[in-house]
């Protein structure tokens, strides 16, 4: 148990679905992140929110949009995906966004195109 | 951005060695982090590290942060079977976070 929950661990859906990821965490921490993780690739930070406020988008194309509602989730919803995003999704959180504290990771969410 | 070089890519060895890894960069970072992934679950952390040359252990698991603030280092002592798995070093300079792109441990009982 890390305190940070993803679901739906597994997701399969078509190009043309819309979908969300959740996260949450229970760490009482104010950074949280969504990260790509492909095989045998590093992990590929996507977005950063610090206290609800995106702080970083990198470069992610305008098929995912974020949210977070609140500084203990946050969502990745999906829509008109490509067959090469399917991978693990990885939220994580930290302390804050700017100090070095580590992150934690939630277990992911694999996810198919069909 | 900027990537960690991380090796071995792969390591087949039996239980009970010694094993080594390590992480180097172009960039210094202020923290080094190790990190351990099982299958179908997310990267567990394992050491952070926060001072250059500072000697960290966790169990069977030494890690280094390098003097020069661009490399790490991580071994673990006698290997068991349950160490099986992806072993990530990641280093953070402020917001900025980067991943090395793992190391794939198989331990043959």
């Amino acid at each position: 148990e890390t305190g940070v929950t993803q679901t739906p661990r597994h997701l399969v859906m078509g190009m043309t679905n819309k979908k969300s990821l959740k996260c949450e965490q229970h760490l009482g921490h104010n950074a949280m992140y969504w990260y790509k993780q492909s095989a045998k690739k590093p992990l590929e930070l996507m977005f950063v929110y610090s206290l609800e406020e995106r702080v970083e988008n990198n470069s992610v194309p305008s098929r995912f949009s974020p949210e977070c509602p609140n500084s203990s989730h946050l969502f990745l919803h999906l829509h008109t995906l490509q067959p090469e995003d399917s991978a693990l999704y990885l939220c994580a959180s930290s302390q804050d966004s700017y100090s070095n504290q580590p992150q934690h990771f939630g277990d992911g969410t694999r996810l198919s195109i069909l | 951005g900027q990537q960690l070089n991380q090796s071995p890519q792969s390591m087949f060895i039996q239980e009970g060695e010694d094993v080594s890894m390590n992480c180097t960069s172009s960039s210094i970072f202020n923290t080094w982090l190790w990190y351990k992934q099982d299958p179908g679950e997310g990267p567990v952390l394992l050491i952070a590290l926060y001072k250059a040359g500072e000697l960290t252990s966790n169990g069977r698991l030494t890690a280094q942060f390098g003097i020069t603030r661009k490399d790490s280092f991580l071994n673990i002592s006698a290997s068991i079977p349950s160490d099986v798995g992806i072993y990530f070093c990641a280093g953070r300079g402020g917001p900025d976070m980067r991943f090395g792109a793992g190391t794939r441990l198989t331990v043959k009982p």
